[in-house]
């Protein structure tokens, strides 16, 4: 088992739709969760980060996190074609160390 | 500065050069990682350096290459007798300290060896 999976995609969301992408996990240990947007040809950004079981919302994105099941999830709002990128999860390992999913590409349909 | 800082920001080169890409993290963060990031793929560690030490080298492909990480700041990757395999984009990012801050990456270095 890989230690952070995501689907590839690509994902296709109509314009205005919410978009779902989803990640698991394999250490039980890990407390830290991000989440990343990577243009074509840019650097990863910020966009997200979790560290409770529940949601956690920043205007037209929410994190959600279940440890219990090793699972984290980002959910885009009212999806625009600028949403349109990889999007890379991230888990913090019981030694500190930072794993990076393959990340999922999302295009947005207009 | 506002942001992580890299150069070169694009670095072409021949086969069995040397060549040095550098960071600059944004200040105050005591933790530094590079990555490599080959076209179309994820994100592969190399190192991270947790003030001027680093205490997991253990991406690094082979003994040809190295990293440093002087007064706690800017850090220099070096890639010796570069191979072909070795094209692609160099990531650097910071963070406050390692595990649960998150990392801010910096632009990256495009290497490509021709």
């Amino acid at each position: 088992q890989k230690e952070v999976e995501q689907n590839s995609g690509p994902l296709s969301v109509p314009e205005g739709a919410i978009a779902s992408l989803n990640c698991t996990y394999s250490d039980r240990g890990s407390q830290s969760f991000f989440w990343y947007r990577q243009y074509s040809g840019k650097s990863p950004e910020l966009i997200m980060s979790i560290y409770s079981n529940g949601d956690k919302e920043d205007g037209r994105f929410t994190a959600q996190l279940n440890k219990a099941s090793q699972y984290v999830s980002l959910l885009i709002r009212d999806s625009q074609p600028s949403d349109s990128a990889t999007y890379l999860c991230a888990v913090e390992r019981r030694d500190d160390k930072i794993i990076f999913g393959k990340g999922t590409r999302l295009h947005i349909l207009p | 500065g506002a942001g992580v800082s890299q150069s070169p920001s694009n670095k072409v080169t021949e086969k069995g050069k040397d060549v040095e890409l550098r960071c600059d993290p944004i200040s105050g963060h005591t933790a530094l990682y590079w990555y490599r990031q080959s076209l179309g793929q994820g994100l592969e560690f190399l190192i991270y350096f947790q003030g001027n030490s680093a205490p997991d080298k253990s991406g690094l492909p082979s003994d040809r290459f190295s990293a440093e990480r002087t007064g706690g700041s800017v850090s220099t990757l070096t890639i010796q007798r570069t191979q072909q395999e070795d094209s692609a984009v160099y990531l650097c990012a910071s963070s406050f300290a390692s595990g649960t801050y998150e990392q801010y990456f910096g632009p990256g270095t495009r290497l490509t060896v021709t």
